[in-house]
């Protein structure tokens, strides 16, 4: 068990609708990772927030956002839903912003129909 | 830009022999390189992590890579192979922002009795 926690740890959902995913970093961890995992493009790295901030941007789609909270978890947020946005969304934290070791969560599958 | 390769997308080993999974990587700059292990429906656990130091790293569960500079490889060994070590392994390199990591494409290591 990382200590890195995400739910929900399914989601079935239809085109053109809104999700939102959330996780909840290691205890002390002030930095927070995003991750895509699909067959087609492997996996891919989204979005980062350190402390309440973005620090560093990935292939990241204009409709995901995505946002981390004075208590440190973190929410993605997944609009205007299409097929090819099934995957596994991970997310990772790690202690600091700098590049240290990232925990991951179990991931949330996301379908969608 | 930064990049990784993973020359096998899958390998098969009987259970008690070695086990060699090839990662080749391209920086402009000196890297940072890790293993992720991924069981079947969990998520990423680190293996081992190169950071510059002594270019042999031991890792968990008895897997080892060595970083290779004149070769840009970061190959991953394991002197027997068990069971348990059937999994996706992902060989990863930092991006230039060293936030975010790059990922391989990924080699499922099969493990026969």
């Amino acid at each position: 068990d990382s200590g890195v926690t995400q739910t929900p740890k399914h989601l079935i959902t239809a085109t053109g609708q809104r999700v939102t995913l959330r996780c909840s970093p290691r205890s002390g961890d002030l930095s927070v990772y995003w991750y895509q995992q699909s067959l087609d493009q492997g996996l891919q790295f989204l979005i980062q927030y350190y402390n309440g901030e973005e620090r560093a941007k990935g292939n990241i789609l204009e409709r995901f956002s995505a946002q981390q909270f004075p208590d440190l978890h973190s929410e993605l947020n997944l609009s205007s839903l299409e097929l090819g946005d099934s995957a596994l969304y991970f997310c990772a934290s790690s202690a600091s912003g700098r590049l240290d070791e990232q925990y991951f969560g179990p991931g949330t599958r996301l379908t969608v129909t | 830009a930064q990049s990784v390769t993973q020359l096998d997308s899958h390998v098969s080993v009987s259970e008690g022999t070695p086990v060699l999974l090839r990662c080749n990587y391209s920086s402009s700059y000196s890297p940072s390189l890790f293993w992720y292990v991924q069981h079947p429906n969990k998520g990423l656990q680190l293996l081992l992590k190169y950071t510059s130091a002594a270019t042999l790293v031991k890792g968990i569960n008895g897997f080892e890579a060595e970083f290779k500079k004149s070769e840009t490889s970061f190959h991953l060994t394991k002197p027997s192979a068990h069971m348990s070590d059937a999994a996706e392994y992902f060989c990863v390199v930092t991006g230039d922002s060293s936030y975010k990591l790059i990922f391989g494409s990924g080699t499922r290591l099969l493990v026969r009795p």
